[in-house]
């Protein structure tokens, strides 16, 4: 069974800290992408990578960057916190390369607080 | 621009009923679809998907109808059980492996 672990459950971070967000699959997926979900507007997609060291921006890129230095593991960061960055994070992979239909398997989110 | 709209934002079914969750798109380059479950702090699962060269997918409980010429799909859960109240998001992709979410029904089911 697909495993995505994000590295915590919650956070509280402050105005203006750089905040890392980790995420690691255990299938050996190409494809990994973050989210946050917000109330009324669902789940955007952030930023997502189709291979190590690749990364392309989703809808809403704006204050974020991402990392892939392992094929197992992706980063996401916020460069400098703001409050409106508030939201639950959610990581997910698959497999199949850049083009794929294959389901996305997600962990269970991190829900960040920014004051 | 909300390419993928669920526009019930939540659903109540007595159980044992259908429960009928509806979903409509906008991008016409869309041509596979996937319906999503979310229960309160957990991550979204897999529930179902279409490709849009069919025009229905059944699994188990679960149906899902295509409308491609109305760009609407729906997902039919037959009989509706109490464990299936949950959050549904309806996703969409077209040539790349990104999804484009909708904004989720609540579905409760009731005793």
């Amino acid at each position: 069974d697909v495993k995505v672990t994000q590295s915590s459950r919650y956070l509280v971070k402050r105005t203006g800290e750089k905040v890392f967000l980790e995420c690691v699959q255990d299938m050996d997926h190409e494809n990994m992408f973050w989210y946050r979900q917000d109330p009324g507007l669902g789940l955007r997609l952030i930023y997502f990578s189709y291979d190590v060291k690749m990364k392309e921006k989703g809808d809403i890129p704006e204050g974020y960057s991402v990392s892939r230095e392992k094929k197992e593991r992706f980063s996401l960061i916020l460069e400098s916190a703001s409050t409106n960055q508030t939201s639950m994070y959610l990581c997910a992979s698959t497999s199949g390369g850049l083009i794929s239909n294959q389901p996305q398997h997600f962990g269970d989110g991190t829900r960040l607080s920014i004051l | 621009d909300q390419q993928v709209k669920q526009n019930s934002p939540s659903l109540s079914v007595q159980e044992g009923r259908i429960s009928i969750l509806n979903c409509d798109y906008t991008n016409s380059m869309f041509d596979y679809f996937l319906w999503y479950k979310k229960y309160p702090a957990e991550g979204p699962t897999f529930l179902i998907s279409i490709s849009s060269i069919k025009d229905k997918n059944e699994d188990g409980r679960f149906t899902v109808f295509l409308n491609k010429s109305a760009k609407h799909l729906s997902l039919h859960i037959v009989p509706s059980q109490p464990g299936d109240s949950a959050v549904y998001f309806c996703a969409a992709t077209g040539t790349a492996s990104k999804l484009t979410f909708g904004t989720g029904t609540r579905l409760q089911v009731t005793l």
